[in-house]
């Protein structure tokens, strides 16, 4: 009965090869997002769908693009990996009202990448 | 822009020592305000979060905030802190209709020796 669930917890990958990640919430939110976590563990989003819509689009490489087929599932897709794409990311997701976001999100074990 | 920033970046205590960890922000309207807590090999969790009403907030493990709304800051603050508090912490920012996404800070990293 995990909230937020990643997979793979783990993947280690050549450079250029194309790898993807899962992401599911159980929690009936209706936002997810997607983080980067570096070494110095800066938190940086990426992602953001709302409802399957794209909301949040930070500067991101191209190679990076998200999918969500519903809104309790939100991928990520990384073509042609570098050993910068190196991190541990992690799935969030919330749950937003109307009028007022309040963000409070709750998050998923991370995926730690790592491209050698 | 705005900006969360979080003043220590490391942090090492003893046991039993008094933590205050500082957060200040930028953004002159309405915000939500969190904590998040990263202990070691393991994803973020909350910690506390205030949204409005008073301006003291308790979280868990005997963590408590303060908002101070002239200071534009959110320091956190623990009166005794324990081995097990050896940790990341995040803040985190909000304004209202700020399209949903968190402004973070760059995380202070917390460790307690026994």
């Amino acid at each position: 009965d995990t909230a937020v669930s990643q997979t793979p917890k783990y993947l280690v990958t050549q450079m250029g090869n194309d790898k993807s990640i899962k992401c599911e919430q159980n929690l009936g939110h209706d936002t997810m997002y997607w983080y980067k976590q570096d070494s110095k563990k800066f938190l940086k989003i990426m992602f953001s769908y709302n409802n399957k819509e794209l909301i949040i689009n930070e500067t991101v490489p191209n190679r990076f693009s998200p999918k969500s087929p519903d809104k309790a599932h939100l991928n990520l897709h990384i073509n042609s990996l570098e050993l910068g794409d190196s991190a541990v990311y992690f799935c969030a997701s919330s749950q937003d009202s109307p009028l007022v976001s309040y963000n409070e999100q709750f998050f998923g074990p991370g995926t730690r990448l790592t491209v050698l | 822009a705005q900006s969360v920033s979080q003043h220590n970046h490391h942090v090492i205590l003893s046991e039993a020592a008094s933590l205050e960890l500082g957060c200040n922000y930028s953004y002159g309207g309405t915000v939500n305000l969190f904590w998040y807590v990263q202990y070691p090999g393991q994803h973020l969790q909350l910690l506390l979060k205030y949204f409005s009403g008073d301006p003291l907030v308790k979280g868990i493990k005997g963590f408590e905030a303060e908002f101070i709304k002239s200071k534009f800051s959110f320091n956190l603050r623990k009166p005794s802190v324990q081995w097990s508090d050896t940790a990341e912490y995040f803040c985190a920012v909000n304004g209202a209709g700020n399209n949903r996404k968190l402004i973070w800070g760059l995380g202070t990293s917390l460790a307690v020796n026994p």
